[in-house]
């Protein structure tokens, strides 16, 4: 059973570029959630998709943004890049929500804003 | 607000010896506590959970951990340590939102070093 698939695995880009980072999740999985992970802030919550829908975001600016097409499989955007957004992002599915499910986690997207 | 702690940012121990990776958890209602590791240059990977239930909980790997309410902590361990559990382990807490889904909160990562 294949895992959770980010690509790309690296990515480099210039401030004020935008970027999309792709995230297939587990096959029959439907929850996809994204996290950034950086070593000052560690690991945060970005959003969560759930059949197609953001049902929650965290605490980032409106230049992070994301959909969910009907496969489940997820797209993040940053916009307008600052040097600030370097860091790997992190792409998660779970087969259900609720308490009692673990989200298995991609290898993740190191970008490099420079 | 939901939050987990873990105090050290380094452990270290020689391979054999029993492993001990400390979290404690502060949270309204019940906690919902898991532990993932991760290896350089990549995701994260489950290790085990606590939902409810028995408070020594199995997981991969050979790492348990034991639930403690009285000392609201969750602390990782394994019997015997080995050279390749050297990795980034984080502890953290799942949160139900009022959305309908649900988002992990993570502490800041504990460094286990096991030396030979």
């Amino acid at each position: 059973k294949a895992g959770v698939t980010q690509t790309p695995r690296y990515l480099i880009k210039t401030r004020g570029q935008q970027v999309t980072l792709s995230c297939s999740p587990i096959s029959g999985h439907r929850s996809v959630s994204w996290y950034q992970q950086t070593p000052g802030q560690g690991l945060q919550f970005l959003f969560e998709y759930f059949s197609e829908t953001q049902r929650n975001k965290g605490n980032f600016p409106g230049r992070f943004s994301g959909r969910q097409f009907s496969n489940s499989r997820s797209e993040m955007n940053v916009s307008t890049l600052e040097l600030g957004d370097s860091a790997l992002y992190l792409c998660a599915s779970s087969l259900r929500v609720g308490m009692n499910t673990e989200a298995f986690f991609g290898q993740g997207t190191r970008l490099t804003v420079v | 607000a939901q939050s987990v702690a873990q105090p050290e940012d380094q452990v270290n121990v020689a391979e054999g010896n029993p492993l001990t990776v400390k979290c404690t958890y502060s949270v309204s209602g019940n906690p919902y506590l898991f532990w993932y590791v991760q290896y350089p240059n990549r995701g994260l990977q489950f290790l085990l959970k606590y939902i409810t239930g028995d408070n020594l909980v199995k997981g991969s790997y050979g790492f348990e951990a034991e639930f403690n309410k009285s000392q609201t902590s969750f602390h990782l361990k394994k019997p015997s340590a080995l050279v390749s559990d050297s990795a980034l382990y984080f502890c953290a807490d799942l949160t139900i939102l009022t959305g309908g889904g649900n988002k992990l909160t993570f502490g800041t990562g504990t460094q286990l070093k096991v030396e030979l």
